[in-house]
């Protein structure tokens, strides 16, 4: 149980457009869902947090307008990383904690995805 | 906020050998996770701690809740060469996220 995926593993593009990477949580519900960014050789620096139907909360210095958060269900949050540019060129993570389908169990621990590299050019 | 110090920083060692990492924080803390990563991808759970003085095994590793709750160890014994990767520690940093320290870098030679 307590699996997370990520879509896209990888994405290169050009500056000036938008990416939308997506999390999914595949065995339990994501109550709340995490964002993550890890440069090279560095930790994890949490972005922002986001609990389904509502809006997200950023962590100070991450611009809310360039990186778009979306959680409109229990499985699946979205982050947009609009018009990038080669600076936002990093390891983006989501991490989720919830409610385990079909049953009262729930993680207090934070599940992560398998990250998303992207490159932007 | 809560700090945490993750010490060593990085670790090279051969098959074979134990190897143990700490960390402390700032503040006290209810909670202690160690995570692993590996190259390319995301962190994984390894060992979650709810309770000071709690000493918990899996597999291989064993961590435990230090006494004054600000601090926490992990322990791998008889090193793999898969157990190369970055062990992170991890502890709340608000209502439900999380502040990690910096990490250990562990290579093991074969």
């Amino acid at each position: 149980g307590a699996v997370v995926s990520q879509h896209p593993s990888r994405v290169i593009c050009k500056s000036g457009t938008s990416v939308k990477i997506e999390c999914r949580s595949l065995d339990f519900q994501a109550t709340t869902m995490f964002w993550y960014r890890q440069f090279p050789k560095q930790s994890l620096m949490l972005m922002a947090t986001s609990n389904e139907g509502s809006k997200a909360t950023y962590e100070q210095g991450v611009e809310k307008d360039k990186f778009l958060i979306n959680h409109a269900s229990l499985t699946l949050s979205t982050l947009t990383v609009t018009s990038a540019h080669p600076e936002d060129s990093s390891f983006y993570i989501c991490s989720a904690r919830g409610i385990l389908a079909g049953t009262a169990t729930s993680y207090n621990e934070q599940f992560f995805g398998p990250g998303t590299r992207l490159t932007v050019l | 906020g809560q700090q945490l110090n993750q010490s060593p920083q990085s670790m090279f060692i051969q098959e074979g050998e134990d190897v143990s990492m700490n960390c402390t924080s700032s503040s006290i803390f209810n909670t202690w996770l160690w995570y692993k990563q590996e190259p390319g991808e995301g962190p994984v759970l390894l060992i979650a701690l709810y309770k000071a003085g709690e000493l918990t095994s899996n597999g291989r590793l064993t961590a435990q809740f230090g006494i004054t709750r600000k601090d926490s160890f992990l322990n791998i014994s008889a090193s793999i060469p898969s157990d190369v990767g970055i062990y992170f520690c991890a502890g709340p940093a608000g209502y439900s996220t999380l502040t990690f320290g910096k990490g250990t870098m562990l290579l093991v030679s074969p």
